[in-house]
């Protein structure tokens, strides 16, 4: 089936400095999802892109949407302690809601 | 307004037994899911539903039933739990059309010993 590989699995970094994740995918996504989910909650959606090449931003969090449509990176620029958590990246096709997640990136802010 | 509430959060039981999950939403939202969340894997889709009385398989829906008699209710059972099946599951609900975006209940924990 589907895949998405998500890199890298865990940072560990200062607070103030940028982040940069990413996901690939061996198979063309028409939509993609960034969620990040707190400790004992859910996921939450950060940003969502529906168009190749698409640059989205939502505060200091921009994710854009790759050219060949199998992968999408996510940046967060001067990070802050509440940023701590497990961001996963989702393609789905549209059409459908399978959606596929990738296995998630965690993030951890030291102040 | 609750959205979705999850029951229960916990739960420990034992091989072979049958175990139901329980989802509820306050939002009318169309769709529904079932998601498994393990580490390594992240979240795989186990079972959604389109509709009342309308669902279909995820990626890994093997020893796992679901029905939708209701909109606002999605039960998951295990009919008959294995170690395996030790997870945190999520539901989910989203809208039909535009975004698809998908709001997650709080999850619950079952360990199956």
């Amino acid at each position: 089936g589907q895949q998405l590989n998500q890199s890298p699995q865990s940072m560990f970094i200062q607070e103030g400095e940028d982040v940069s994740m990413n996901c690939t995918s061996s198979s063309i996504f028409n939509t993609w999802l960034w969620y990040k989910q707190d400790p004992g909650e859910g996921p939450v959606l950060l940003i969502a892109l529906y168009k190749a090449g698409e640059l989205t931003s939502n505060g200091r969090l921009t994710a854009q949407f790759g050219t060949t449509r199998k992968d999408s990176f996510l940046n967060i620029s001067a990070s802050i302690p509440s940023d701590v958590g497990i961001y996963f990246c989702a393609g789905l096709n549209t059409g459908g809601f399978k959606t596929i997640f990738g296995a998630g990136t965690r993030l951890f802010v030291k102040a | 307004d609750a959205g979705i509430t999850q029951s229960p959060r916990y739960k420990i039981t034992e091989t072979g037994r049958q175990v139901t999950l329980m989802c509820h939403q306050t939002w009318s939202h169309s769709y529904m899911f079932w998601y498994r969340q393990d580490l390594g894997h992240g979240l795989r889709l186990i079972y959604y539903s389109a509709a009342a009385d309308i669902t279909d398989k995820g990626e890994v829906p093997d020893g796992y039933v679901v029905s939708r008699s209701k909109t606002e209710n999605f039960p998951l059972t295990l009919e008959s739990a294995t170690r395996s099946q030790t997870s945190v599951y999520f539901c989910a609900t989203s809208l039909p059309s535009g975004t698809y975006e998908q709001y997650f209940g709080p999850g619950t924990r079952l360990t199956v010993t």
